[in-house]
């Protein structure tokens, strides 16, 4: 059963920035969400993670609403190098260390 | 050093065959994963190890025997496979298992063809 919704693709064009959006309505008080993408037949990378407030990195910022029930991923300035199927991922208690259960994700692409 | 390292990265069996498929890291992490992932499908976790133990099982056929002999490696052993079971093995390990907020480091995997 799965913890998360994200839109099956999205285009973004290069330069802009992308929002991914994650709908996560059933999340516990524990839970964090992650993200994580997968450029073609590469290992999934960690990209950030958050458990109430919005998180930012060197690669993009993560947005929780206050209600936790949803979160959007933005890469501020996409690069055809972003193309990838991105993964939000909702973990209970024991974090990334029970094993993270992906969902179906976000194929986003970059058009040039 | 934030590297997972796989090998081989990719290997052709027959059903009669053993095979093992092997993971290693040097970030001094506690728990390691394994996953298989079909084309066009999302990871799905197999097994994970926690202290060098196996902690989680889920389900997956006895043709598929994990080994953890040290804190730094990972096996996969493979006796008897189907061709349904060619995919991308994926291996991962996180800092320390039983914490919130952890992230998994994944190598990039052994494509595996079963004929």
């Amino acid at each position: 059963d799965a913890k998360t919704t994200q839109p099956p693709s999205m285009d973004c064009a290069e330069g802009r920035a992308a929002n991914l959006p994650c709908n996560h309505s059933t999340i516990s008080g524990n839970e964090y969400v992650y993200w994580y993408r997968q450029i073609h037949s590469q290992g999934p990378q960690y990209i950030i993670h958050g458990l109430k407030n919005n998180e930012t990195n060197e690669m993009a910022s993560l947005i929780i609403t206050e209600d936790r029930k949803s979160s959007t991923l933005i890469l501020p300035h996409a690069t055809l190098r972003d193309t990838a199927v991105y993964y939000c991922i909702v973990s209970g208690s024991g974090g990334g260390a029970d094993g993270l259960t992906f969902g179906k994700g976000t194929h986003l692409i970059i058009q040039p | 050093d934030t590297e997972v390292t796989q090998t081989p990265k990719h290997l052709v069996m027959g059903m009669t065959n053993k095979k093992s498929l092997k993971c290693e890291q040097h970030m001094g992490h506690r728990a390691m994963y394994w996953y298989k992932q079909k084309a066009k499908k999302p990871p799905e976790l197999m097994f994970v190890y926690s202290y060098e133990k196996l902690s989680i099982n889920e389900s997956v056929p006895s043709r598929f025997s994990p080994e953890c002999p040290n804190s730094s490696l990972l096996n996969l052993h493979l006796h008897a496979l189907q061709p349904e079971d060619s995919a991308l093995y994926l291996c991962a390990s996180s800092r320390a298992p039983a914490q919130g907020g952890e992230k998994l480091f994944f190598g990039s995997g052994t494509q595996l063809s079963v004929l």
